[in-house]
């Protein structure tokens, strides 16, 4: 069971926005702003799409956008095209003698 | 460019040990912590600890702990994590990673994976 907690499954349409969650707790997201998310396409290793909650890195499209209310980050995807398709996966900082966690990763399926 | 090159694919078998390499160019290798992940077949990533290039410092993830050593070599840029008294649910590829700013932070890059396979 991974700590933080993902949809298994979401999907849009091409051209659709999407969210993605990423609950946690206090510990970790809540915390501190160190969440980041990863994309993952099948046989690929990740790939950073967001940083401190809300920073993309240089190369990333302004399509990727994230956020944090509480306990819960958002990963949100608008004007989805078929490249989107991947898994992803929002990580934190924690107070935890593990120091860093994942969430079990979000399977993008765009129809 | 910047690039983390990781040693090729290993098969074991259970009780043995296994030590992947993780070799760094196109920046300074002490001025940016390197983290280790796994992700076994069909699941999730996990990770398995942090080493400081610079003063060699390490942290582990508590499952790991007895059973993991990150080490590097400052002259050939390279940082190795081992993992001993394998069992078939450390089947995965381990990825190197490096992270963007201090130790808490995202992994802007990452090596391309090593399939550890363990295996009677």
């Amino acid at each position: 069971q991974s700590a933080l907690t993902q949809p298994a499954s979401v999907s849009g349409s091409p051209g659709q926005s999407i969210t993605i969650s990423c609950t946690g707790t206090s510990s970790d997201v809540g915390g501190y702003n160190y969440v980041s998310w990863y994309q993952q396409h099948p046989g690929k290793a990740p790939k950073l799409m967001i940083y401190e909650v809300s920073n993309r890195p240089s190369g990333v499209s302004n399509r990727f956008s994230g956020s944090k209310s509480g306990n819960t980050a958002s990963l949100t995807i608008s004007g989805l095209q078929a490249e989107d398709e991947a898994d992803y996966y929002c990580s934190s900082y924690t107070s935890s003698s593990t120091l860093l966690v994942f969430g079990g990763g979000t399977k993008l399926t765009v129809l | 460019q910047v690039q983390l090159v990781q040693s090729g694919a290993e098969v074991k078998k259970p009780g043995a040990s296994v030590k992947v390499s993780c070799k760094a160019s196109g920046y300074t290798f002490t001025s940016y912590y390197m983290h280790w992940v796994r992700q076994a077949p069909g699941q999730g990533l996990e990770w398995m600890g942090i080493i400081n290039p610079s003063g060699g410092s390490t942290s582990y993830a508590q499952k790991f702990q007895g059973r993991v050593t990150m080490t590097r070599d400052t002259s050939t840029s390279t940082v190795y994590m081992e993992l001993s008294s394998l069992r078939s649910e450390d089947t995965a590829v381990y990825y190197c990673a490096r992270t963007l700013g201090g130790p808490d932070d995202a992994f802007d890059i990452w090596g391309q994976g090593t399939m550890v396979t363990v295996s009677s």
